[in-house]
């Protein structure tokens, strides 16, 4: 049974770098058969998808995010990063590591969420 | 990018009801559309994908519709633990968008 787990700061600084993790059980990050995506959830709102990651190297970002995202792998650890740059108010929100079993576009398993604020 | 719509935005029912929710895209997605439930605190869970089919282990009462860019997705007869918050998803194109979602309460 695959579990997510996210951690980071819970508080970041406008303009500064959100840095996010996600540690997976039950599955190797290099796998084949696991799509990864990072998805965000603001405060009462709705469900926006940032990017996914697979085969430990192919990414593709949301393109209003892009120019300030980057998802990795790290296979030693065998957890998923999320890192979000230049961040403002607007990047308040739940971040949730999730993951497709070899589906790419449906997200089956995810992380229980982690509260990011933005404020100085 | 693909824009989606939800309606309604919320709904009462009560128990045994039958209840519809609609999802619309802005462009044809063929059947490329998955549905969620998501409840107070918790993460979103997969409930419906390619439009109509049910995820394993999700209840026969879920049931999803539609092809292009209408979509629907109904509980045929409404449980207490079915409040939440109801989104659907596209993926007929990147970046993957979701419906600003439907909030269900029970009466």
């Amino acid at each position: 049974q695959v579990q997510l787990q996210e951690s980071g700061p819970g508080l970041v600084k406008p303009s500064e770098t959100l840095s996010l993790t996600c540690s997976v059980s039950g599955a190797s990050v290099s796998s084949d058969s696991y799509y990864w995506s990072w998805i965000r959830q603001p405060p009462g709102k709705g469900l926006e998808w940032i990017g996914f990651i697979y085969n430990s190297g192919r990414r593709n970002y949301n393109p209003s995010l892009k120019s300030r995202v980057t998802i990795s792998v790290d296979t030693s650890k065998n957890h998923i990063s999320l890192r979000l740059s230049s961040v403002t108010a607007a990047d308040t929100a739940v971040y949730y590591c999730s993951a497709g079993y070899y589906r790419l576009h449906a997200f089956d398993i995810w992380g229980q969420g982690s509260m990011v604020l933005v404020s100085s | 990018d693909i824009q989606m719509t939800q309606s309604p935005s919320s709904l009462s029912a009560s128990v045994g009801d039958r209840i519809t929710i609609t999802c619309q895209a802005s462009q044809d997605i063929s059947n490329d559309l998955n549905w969620y439930q998501q409840k107070p605190g918790q993460a979103p869970k997969l409930l419906i994908y390619g439009a109509s089919n049910l995820e394993t282990g999700v209840p026969s009462r879920f049931r999803g519709s539609g092809s292009g860019t209408d979509f629907t997705f109904t509980i045929s007869s409404l449980r207490p633990e079915d409040f939440g918050t109801y989104f659907c998803q596209q993926y007929g194109d990147l970046p993957f968008t979701f419906g600003p979602g439907t909030k269900v309460d029970i009466k």
